[in-house]
């Protein structure tokens, strides 16, 4: 069974910063593409950031290029999200999720239950 | 950067009806667009991709239709489990994969 778990939610203070985890089971996250997507509370989904299968190219929304850095571990069949600089405006439940193209269009089907992290002093 | 839109942000409804909800893309994304449903404190579940083709497991009450840049999400006969919001999603030009803002569904 395809599993995505994320940790290392919390709350921390403006201009702090924070390491998110989703360690993945049931599929080898090496061989996709993984995203991170993020709803700050009451709000719709926002894209957030993706990686390819090695590592070699990764992409940002314009609210988080600087700040965020999405990295993965194949090995360890986990992605990461590191956050730096993080502001009230990143308050969200934080979503990682598997990016299927064996159909020929781009999809997320699988999503982990997320994490929250909440910026606040 | 492709803009979303969903309408109705809501929308009111009852066991049995037919709704339809309405995305719309800023400019014509073939049909990359996807669906997924979301329950409150859950995760969001993909529903169709490709504009029309149903994920497995998703009951065939659930269609999708629309190329370019309109789309409609029709639930043919509505169940209690349905209600929920639901929120589009385009994959044509990325980055950024971006989202509507969402339509709830209510009793």
């Amino acid at each position: 069974e395809v599993q995505l778990v994320e940790s290392g939610g919390g709350l921390v203070q403006p201009g702090g910063s924070l390491r998110l985890s989703c360690a993945a089971s049931g599929f080898s996250i090496s061989s996709y593409w993984m995203h991170w997507v993020r709803q700050a509370p009451g709000k719709g989904l926002v894209w957030v950031s993706r990686i390819n299968s090695d590592a070699s190219i990764t992409n940002y929304a314009d609210s988080v290029k600087g700040r965020l850095t999405i990295s993965r571990d194949n090995a360890k069949n986990t992605l990461y999200l590191q956050m730096s600089s993080l502001r009230a405006e990143d308050t969200a439940v934080y979503y990682c999720a598997r990016e299927d193209y064996s159909s020929g269009w781009y999809e997320l089907d699988y999503w982990g239950q997320g994490t929250l992290v909440t910026v606040s002093s | 950067d492709i803009q979303m839109t969903q309408s109705p942000s809501s929308l009111s409804a009852s066991v049995g009806d037919r709704v339809t909800i309405t995305c719309r893309a800023s400019q014509s994304i073939s049909n990359f667009l996807n669906w997924y449903q979301q329950k409150p404190g859950k995760a969001p579940k993909l529903l169709i991709y490709a504009a029309s083709v149903l994920q497995g497991g998703v009951p065939s009450r659930f269609s999708g239709s629309g190329s370019g840049a309109v789309f409609t999400l029709t639930i043919s006969s509505l169940q209690p489990e349905d209600f929920a919001t639901y929120h589009c999603q385009q994959s044509y030009r990325t980055p950024p994969f971006t989202f509507g803002q969402g339509t709830k569904l209510e009793i």
